[in-house]
């Protein structure tokens, strides 16, 4: 158990729509990192936010938005649902120094969306 | 930008037989590198990580990598396999940036133990 929570675990919706997806970092981590996993994709970087501030932003798509809470978790919303975005949606978080590159970044369990 | 490669996309090996994962990296910037598992149906769990300190990485589970600057290779290895090891394997690297510091994964490499 890698201390990160992510909700719902499975996600089944259709196109057109809109989710939310929920992420609860390890006690103290200040950055939250979300990535794409997908087969034709693989591992993608989406974004990432420290300490409620957007840091970077990776092949994210202009339909997917995402914030971080003063408590630090951070959600991720995904509207007008396509096929191609069925894929597992993971978070991750890392230690709470500076934010660097050789920060262990540690990964929930994912979220799994499929889109009918 | 930066990028990483990992060769063969499946590893077939018996229990008991040496385990190597190989990885290649591109940056223009001195990297640091990661080997994550992937079980199934879970999240990604670190091996271990190379930050520049040692070229020779311990990580758990009795794996190991070996940081090669000049050959730009950063391959995971354990001596012995065991049926517990059957999981994707993901070779991954960050840069120091103003942009942050994002992973980039390379294809991962499913690894199949075989008693």
């Amino acid at each position: 158990d890698s201390g990160v929570t992510q909700t719902p675990k499975h996600l089944i919706t259709a196109t057109g729509q809109r989710v939310t997806l929920r992420c609860s970092p390890r006690s103290g981590d200040l950055s939250v990192y979300w990535y794409q996993q997908s087969l034709d994709q693989g591992l993608q970087f989406l974004i990432q936010y420290y300490n409620g501030e957007e840091r970077a932003k990776g092949n994210i798509l202009e339909r997917f938005s995402a914030q971080q809470f003063p408590d630090l978790h951070s959600e991720l919303n995904l509207s007008s649902l396509e096929l191609g975005d069925s894929a597992l949606y993971f978070c991750a978080s890392s230690v709470p120094l500076a934010g660097g590159p050789a920060d262990t970044q540690y990964f929930g369990p994912g979220t799994r969306l499929t889109v009918l | 930008a930066q990028s990483v490669t990992q060769l063969g996309s499946h590893v077939s090996v018996s229990e008991g037989a040496l385990v190597l994962l190989r990885c290649n990296y591109s940056s223009s910037v001195p990297p640091y590198l990661f080997w994550y598992v992937q079980y199934p149906n879970q999240g990604l769990q670190l091996l271990l990580k190379y930050t520049s300190a040692a070229t020779l990485v311990k990580g758990i589970n009795g794996f190991e990598a070996e940081f090669k600057k000049s050959e730009t290779s950063f391959h995971l290895t354990k001596p012995s396999a065991h049926m517990s090891d059957a999981a994707e394997y993901f070779c991954a690297v960050s840069v120091d940036s103003a942009a942050g510091n994002k992973l980039t994964f390379g294809g991962g490499t499913r690894v199949l133990v075989k008693p």
